[in-house]
């Protein structure tokens, strides 16, 4: 069984609608973290969770915001979609005492019409 | 302003050659260096990490140069299985708790037959 899991792993929903991604984790990691991957881009934090009652934005977390609902569930929420968040999203989790090596979900593949 | 820059790709290499790909990074108080590699449309998978004095995994030879803000990656005897994408990520977090992983856009290898 897959350490990170992610749903859906794909959705293609219609601008303005609300989308909410879920990654769960079975590693017992603390370090949860919310990534997108753009062509020629690579790849770019969303928002990032040192432990549940840890929140921090990261590069690009303009129309996304997050939950931590416990400590193996990290859950990614579009408010209102754009066609520009288009993209494929993954989840990671760390062990900062594992030099923070990033595991990472199989991704999500979101289409904004 | 690119933070951790990759040499363009793709590389097309025959089987058994030597590819060495190389990787800047701006932030000359980085902490942390790895190599990942992503198959198309997987997850990215640690390869290895970086160490000051360099290391070697069977084929792979990764390489820091602190001085020129540079890391390296070298594959002897490609195989087919080594087509892949490459990313080069730095942590450019300084001080206990920080984080800030940061990914190359990374570097297209197809090795041919």
């Amino acid at each position: 069984d897959a350490d990170v899991t992610q749903t859906p792993r794909n959705r293609i929903t219609k601008t303005g609608k609300r989308i909410m991604l879920e990654c769960s984790q079975t590693k017992g990691h603390d370090r949860m973290y919310w990534y997108r991957q753009d062509p020629g881009l690579g790849l770019r934090l969303i928002y990032y969770s040192f432990d549940v009652k840890d929140i921090n934005k990261g590069e690009i977390s303009d129309g996304y915001s997050v939950s931590r609902q416990a400590q193996a569930k990290f859950s990614l929420s579009l408010e209102s979609a754009i066609p520009n968040q288009t993209a494929l999203y993954f989840c990671a989790t760390s062990d900062p005492g594992g030099a923070d090596t990033q595991y990472f979900g199989p991704g999500t593949r979101l289409t904004v019409l | 302003r690119k933070e951790v820059e990759q040499d363009p790709g793709p590389f097309n290499v025959p089987e058994g050659a030597t590819v060495a790909f190389n990787c800047t990074y701006s932030n000359s108080a980085s902490q942390s260096f790895f190599w990942y590699r992503q198959d198309c449309r997987k997850e990215p998978k640690l390869l290895m990490s970086v160490y000051s004095s360099g290391n070697e995994d069977g084929r792979f030879t990764a390489q820091l140069n602190r001085a020129s803000q540079y890391i390296s990656l070298l594959i002897r005897d490609s195989k087919l299985s080594d087509s892949a994408t490459y990313l080069c990520v730095v942590n450019m977090g300084s001080g206990a708790g920080s984080y800030q992983l940061t990914f190359g856009k990374g570097t297209k290898l197809s090795v041919i037959p």
